[in-house]
């Protein structure tokens, strides 16, 4: 059983559309995590939020972390094809060195 | 830049055999992780260390082990490889902040495929 959830798990869209990853779980976390990952290389950090209710903007990306700490959001705004990748959010329990990944969402982005 | 480099980026073993994957990170970090990604599974730790010579099991350490002997190197081995153990396998690095936002720097992974 996955301790994060994400959906939609695939997720195939025209270049300029808009849209949004959701991260969730039944467990509290003390930061949250979105990494983006293409193929053949390993997962690089996006972003990472802390405080319940926080929303970060990285250009075109809008990351949330819900007010209870158990959930988060990805919305990328005017998508393009460069966004294609799998999109992985992890959160970091109370031992700080470990951190429970999501089963990932796989974005592709047509031109 | 950071750095953290595999071994190999793709392997193929046979059943029972002893496997060895390397990583090394080139930037004095604690922490080393070894993952395997499957699939609709995401990322599931194996092991992790946050010392030379200390290590701590992971959520599956079952058919692993590792060996961090040198701070800048932490290697996992599957002492006698099975079928089920076919993944990608991905190393990271951290430098431990102790705020729960350490940045884990990934190396490119290595595609095992046992026969």
């Amino acid at each position: 059983t996955q301790l994060l959830e994400q959906s939609p798990q695939f997720l195939s869209i025209q270049e300029g559309e808009n849209l949004t990853v959701y991260c969730n779980s039944s467990s509290v976390f003390s930061s949250l995590q979105w990494y983006r990952q293409e193929p053949g290389e390993g997962p690089v950090l996006l972003v990472t939020v802390v405080t319940g209710g926080e929303v970060k903007k990285l250009k075109r990306l809008t990351f949330q972390f819900g007010d209870a700490r158990k959930d988060s959001s990805l919305h990328i705004t005017a998508a393009q094809p460069g966004d294609t990748g799998l999109y992985l959010c992890a959160g970091a329990g109370y031992n700080f060195n470990k951190f429970y990944f999501g089963s990932g969402t796989k974005l592709n982005v047509k031109p | 830049d950071v750095k953290v480099t595999q071994s190999s980026r793709y392997l193929v073993k046979r059943t029972g055999e002893k496997v060895f994957l390397e990583c090394v990170q080139d930037m004095d970090h604690e922490n080393m992780f070894w993952y395997r990604q499957d699939p609709g599974l995401g990322l599931r730790l194996i092991y992790f260390s946050y010392d030379v010579k200390m290590k701590e099991k992971g959520d599956i350490p079952e058919g692993y082990s590792v060996s961090r002997e040198k701070k800048e190197r932490f290697s996992l081995i599957l002492e006698s490889a099975s079928t089920n153990q076919t993944s990608m396998y991905l190393c990271a690095s951290s430098f431990p902040s102790g705020a729960y936002t350490d940045t884990q720097y990934f190396g490119p992974g290595t595609r095992l495929t046992v026969l």
